[in-house]
């Protein structure tokens, strides 16, 4: 079945410096990709999403390219800031009939800003 | 426009009981999923409804049951509670059938303790 791996927290960074977050996936077919967001107590808010090889999301200074030939889609950011700090989840929505009709989520990873 | 609403927020039950939780889906929005949150298990598919219909259903024992209304809320029942039960069980709505591209909004979650 469909499977995501992602980075293992918890990263912790100063303010300003660069982010990486690592996703790998297992699919059949060509899978939709996305990258969510938790803050405390609240539910999931969708980050970027990408829904064909070499296409890049972006939204909020976060950006991520849906790598085909490596099953990746890891999630970067230039500058972070003390309000980036969540967990980020890495999904995806699959290419065959039931498996498109839900997500599968990576581990999530902790992230942390200090100022 | 209000978001997902889910109800309870917080709830407590003890082993052996049954809970129902309540998911509000945003105004027109058709598709209702449930996920299930845990710290072990991470979020993992329940079921996905579309127009009244059960459309895919995740690996979790019959204990777990769900059903969409005509004005498209939801509701998910567990019976026969276990301790592993605990965790936070997210809703998450869109406007249309999921299964063709449409973007998911989550509910803030209910959290559910059982002792």
């Amino acid at each position: 079945g469909d499977s995501v791996t992602q980075m293992e927290g918890p990263v912790t960074l100063s303010e300003e410096a660069f982010l990486t977050i690592n996703c790998t996936y297992t699919a059949t077919g060509y899978p939709s990709l996305f990258w969510y967001v938790q803050y405390p107590g609240e539910g999931l808010q969708l980050l970027l999403k990408a829904t064909k090889a070499d296409d890049k999301g972006s939204n909020k200074g976060f950006e991520a390219t849906y790598r085909k030939e490596t099953t990746s889609f890891h999630l970067e950011k230039g500058s972070v800031q003390v309000s980036d700090s969540a967990v980020y989840f890495c999904a995806l929505r699959g290419f065959l009939v039931d498996s498109a009709r839900q997500l599968t989520f990576g581990s999530g990873t902790q992230l942390t800003v200090l100022p | 426009k209000a978001g997902v609403t889910q109800t309870p927020r917080y709830l407590i039950k003890t082993r052996g009981q049954q809970v129902t939780l309540s998911c509000s889906p945003i105004s027109g929005h058709r598709s209702v999923s449930w996920y299930q949150q845990t710290p072990g298990q991470g979020l993992q598919f329940l079921f996905e409804y579309f127009s009244e219909t059960q459309r895919n259903k995740g690996n979790f024992p019959g204990r777990f049951s769900g059903r969409q209304f005509s004005n498209s809320r939801s509701e998910m029942n567990v019976s026969t509670l276990e301790l592993g039960d605990s965790a936070l069980y997210l809703c998450a709505s869109s406007l249309g059938d999921f299964a063709t591209n449409e973007k998911l909004f989550f509910g803030s979650g209910t959290q559910l303790s059982v002792l």
